[in-house]
């Protein structure tokens, strides 16, 4: 597909078990972004990739959180031993990196922790 | 720290009136400003995009307007249809660790009221 894809599109889980999210990037783009959005919120940025740079993870809000991108292609966001307060709808957005800063978004996945 | 905000978190029109939303911007390096639309249970969609060097740009029944002066970006959507009821984000390209990246408002809902 053209577009950014995420899976799964929405994701039940008990507090205390783990989660992996996964983002299929646009081919091609170097930068990968992933955003939290609580309900009725706005983005709260977590992490983002350029190219081999080291990633700026100064948005992740424990060390619960951690994120993998392999090259420039799929990146997986992993929630450790999650909490209610983690449910959200998790975003993942790509760009051309440094040759332009247009963020394409995919559709989200939706966390709902029990 | 430098931040993108809105005066109004939520906006009520009539359908087939003009909507503004408005967005200050407080990073005078910024040079790239952007607007998304985003509906109910989706993702972020681009709308517009302007440069710092210019003050205006029309889309389709579009137009952002920015004034450098007062860091002031609103975004104006013509003969407003239910279609445009959504989330609107402004964002500016900022510098973050890793490179350039966009750093979002919190949003301004849009409700069109037939």
């Amino acid at each position: 597909g053209a577009g950014v894809s995420q899976s799964p599109s929405n994701k039940v889980t008990e507090k205390g078990k783990d989660v992996e999210l996964r983002c299929d990037p646009i081919s091609g783009h170097t930068a990968l972004y992933w955003y939290r959005q609580r309900l009725g919120q706005g983005l709260e940025f977590l992490i983002y990739f350029q190219g081999n740079s080291a990633p700026d993870k100064s948005g992740l809000p424990s060390d619960r959180f951690s994120a993998e991108r392999t090259g420039e292609s799929v990146s997986t966001l992993t929630i450790q031993r999650t909490q209610q307060e983690d449910s959200a709808v998790y975003l993942c957005a790509s760009s051309a990196g440094l040759a332009g800063f247009k963020q394409y978004f995919g559709p989200g996945t939706r966390l709902t922790v029990t | 720290g430098e931040s993108v905000g809105l005066h109004l978190p939520t906006l009520s029109v009539q359908e087939g009136d003009n909507s503004i939303i408005n967005c200050a911007y407080s990073n005078s390096a910024s040079d790239y400003f952007i607007w998304y639309k985003q509906e109910s249970g989706k993702g972020p969609q681009f709308i517009i995009d302007i440069r710092s060097n210019m003050d205006k740009r029309q889309g389709q029944r579009v137009t952002v307007l920015l004034n450098k002066t007062v860091k002031h970006l609103s975004l104006q959507i013509a003969a407003t249809q239910p279609g445009d009821s959504a989330v609107y984000f402004c964002a500016e390209n900022s510098a973050h660790n890793a490179g350039n990246m966009l750093t979002f408002g919190g949003g301004t809902r849009l409700m069109v009221k037939p």
